[in-house]
C-alpha cells in the first residue's frame, strides 16, 4: 500500500487564484512529519513547508498553508494568490520517527503538477 | 552561500561501467541522503548516513555503493549491477538526529543517462 497518495497528477489554474493540492498519507507510526517539497522544471526540490502530528495548529509559510487533518489522515497543501512562478510539480512527503534515534529518508508521493495560466 | 552541490548536471554511460556521482555541503549537516527519481515518480531513497563513516541502505540500494569518509561529502556510485540506472538523480542533507521534524535539502540533481 502507498504510504503517500497525491490524487490529482496534474492542475490548471488561473493565475491570483488560491489552489489546494491533496495529499493523503498511511502510518501507524503516532509521531510523524509531513513535508511539501517545490520540484521547478530545473528539478532541485525546494523545501516549503513543515507540519508535525502533534501540531496543534495548521503550518503556515507566506503564501503556502497546510491544512493538516489528522483523523483523515490528510495534509492538503493549499497556495493563495498563486503565481506564474508557481508553476512546478509538487510532492508531499512524509518521514516516521525513527525508533532506532537518528536521521532516515523520507517517504514521497507521485507528485501533482501545477500550471497556472495567465 | 551555504549549500549542496552535485556534479556533473549531466553524466553519460555506457552499459557495464561505474560511474560515481558526487555531491558536497557546506551547511555543517551530519546527515545525508541520496534518492533516485524517474520519469513522473516521486523519489525513492537509495542510501542515507546520519554520520561519517556510517551508512545504511534506503529501499532501493541494490546496484549502488556509497561512502562517508568527510563530513561534507557522500559520492554515489552505480554500478555495472544497477540493471536500470538511468534516473535523475538527488542528494540531500539534514542537521540529523532522531525525529519528525528534521528537514531535507536537495542539491540540484544530476540527470545519469546510460547508453
Amino acid at each position: 500500500a502507498q504510504k503517500i497518495t497525491q490524487t490529482q497528477p496534474g492542475m490548471f489554474v488561473q493565475e491570483k487564484e488560491a489552489v489546494t493540492l491533496d495529499c493523503t498519507y498511511d502510518t501507524s507510526d503516532p509521531s510523524y512529519g509531513l513535508f511539501w517539497y517545490k520540484q521547478p522544471s530545473s528539478g532541485e526540490m525546494i523545501f516549503l513547508i513543515y507540519q508535525g502530528s502533534y501540531d496543534q495548529q495548521n503550518a503556515t509559510e507566506g503564501r503556502y498553508s497546510l491544512n493538516f487533518q489528522k483523523a483523515r489522515k490528510s495534509a492538503n497543501l493549499v497556495i493563495s494568490a498563486s503565481q506564474l512562478g508557481d508553476s512546478a510539480m509538487y510532492f508531499c512527503a512524509m518521514r516516521e520517527a525513527n525508533s532506532g534515534g537518528g536521521a532516515d529518508g523520507l517517504t514521497f508521493g507521485k507528485g501533482t503538477h501545477l500550471i497556472i495560466q495567465p | 552561500d551555504g549549500g549542496i552541490t552535485q556534479s556533473p548536471k549531466y553524466l553519460f554511460r555506457k552499459e557495464g561501467q561505474n560511474v560515481t556521482l558526487s555531491c558536497e555541503q557546506n551547511l555543517n549537516h551530519d546527515a545525508m541522503y541520496w534518492y533516485r527519481q524517474d520519469p513522473g515518480q516521486g523519489l525513492r531513497l537509495i542510501y542515507y548516513s546520519q554520520i561519517v563513516n556510517d551508512f545504511q541502505k534506503g529501499d532501493i540500494a541494490e546496484g549502488y555503493s556509497v561512502s562517508r569518509e568527510k563530513k561534507e561529502s557522500f559520492p554515489l556510485t552505480v554500478t555495472s549491477a544497477q540493471k536500470n540506472p538511468t534516473a535523475f538523480y538527488l542528494c540531500a542533507s539534514s542537521i540529523g538526529g532522531s525525529g519528525r521534524t528534521d528537514t531535507q535539502y536537495f542539491g540540484p540533481g544530476t540527470r545519469l543517462t546510460v547508453l
